[in-house]
């Protein structure tokens, strides 16, 4: 397995668009996971998977967000009508259930908006 | 809710020894992890404490202390490939699955 995989690696889309990011974790890892981070500050947590299931959604998170994991293994964020507030690079990372305190993050897509 | 505070920014020279220190407040403790972040890259995980006392690997030693709700992550030996941001998370105990919240991060900057 070659870890955790995103893409696209960047997107430039104008403000209004809609855009959406996709997540391979390693494989047998059940726990899927999305942040988000800015220049200068920690990966903001977003929200998390356990397998298909959505367990928890950040109460930052505005309803233009929505990720889905519809089989269990890759994940998809989708950001409605982007504004210039979103762009940040978005980070996915995977673990296993029990190691939630060692998790291995991709490389992340990075997201402006103009 | 929950907060971490760690310093914004380290600065010291190679071969020397640097303490980054984590002060955390959490209604549902369960572990502190670190992580390390070089610019340009992903966050990768150095080490984690559960319970008090001093985990050491390698050049990197991490410490807590959960009745003073405090960690420390110690970088001895500086290397200048050690110059990255290093964030403490706070592994917290949800009902649907333990997550992790992550702090600001600390920038080292190693110089010759």
């Amino acid at each position: 397995d070659t870890g955790v995989s995103q893409n696209p690696r960047h997107k430039i889309t104008k403000r209004g668009q809609n855009v959406t990011f996709r997540c391979d974790p390693i494989s047998e890892h059940n726990r899927l996971y999305w942040y988000r981070q800015t220049l200068g500050q920690g990966p903001e947590f977003l929200t998390y998977f356990q397998n298909e299931a959505q367990l928890e959604k950040s109460r930052l998170l505005s309803d233009r967000f929505s990720a889905e994991r519809p089989k269990g293994s890759f994940s998809t964020l989708e950001i409605q009508r982007t504004e210039q507030g979103d762009s940040a690079m978005y980070l996915c990372a995977s673990s296993l259930v029990g190691q939630e305190e060692l998790q291995y993050f991709g490389p992340g897509t990075r997201l402006t908006v103009t | 809710g929950q907060s971490l505070e760690q310093p914004s920014e380290v600065t010291a020279v190679e071969g020397a020894i640097v303490q980054i220190n984590c002060t955390y407040q959490t209604s549902g403790f369960y572990g502190l992890s670190w992580y390390q972040q070089h610019d340009g890259g992903a966050p990768t995980f150095l080490s984690y404490n559960a319970l008090d006392g001093l985990e050491e690997t390698g050049r990197f030693s991490s410490f807590l202390s959960r009745s003073d709700s405090y960690g420390y992550l110690l970088l001895q030996e500086l290397q200048m490939k050690d110059s990255a941001s290093y964030f403490c998370a706070v592994e917290e105990i949800k009902a649907a699955g333990n997550k992790l919240t992550f702090g600001g991060g600390t920038r080292v900057l190693v110089k010759p």
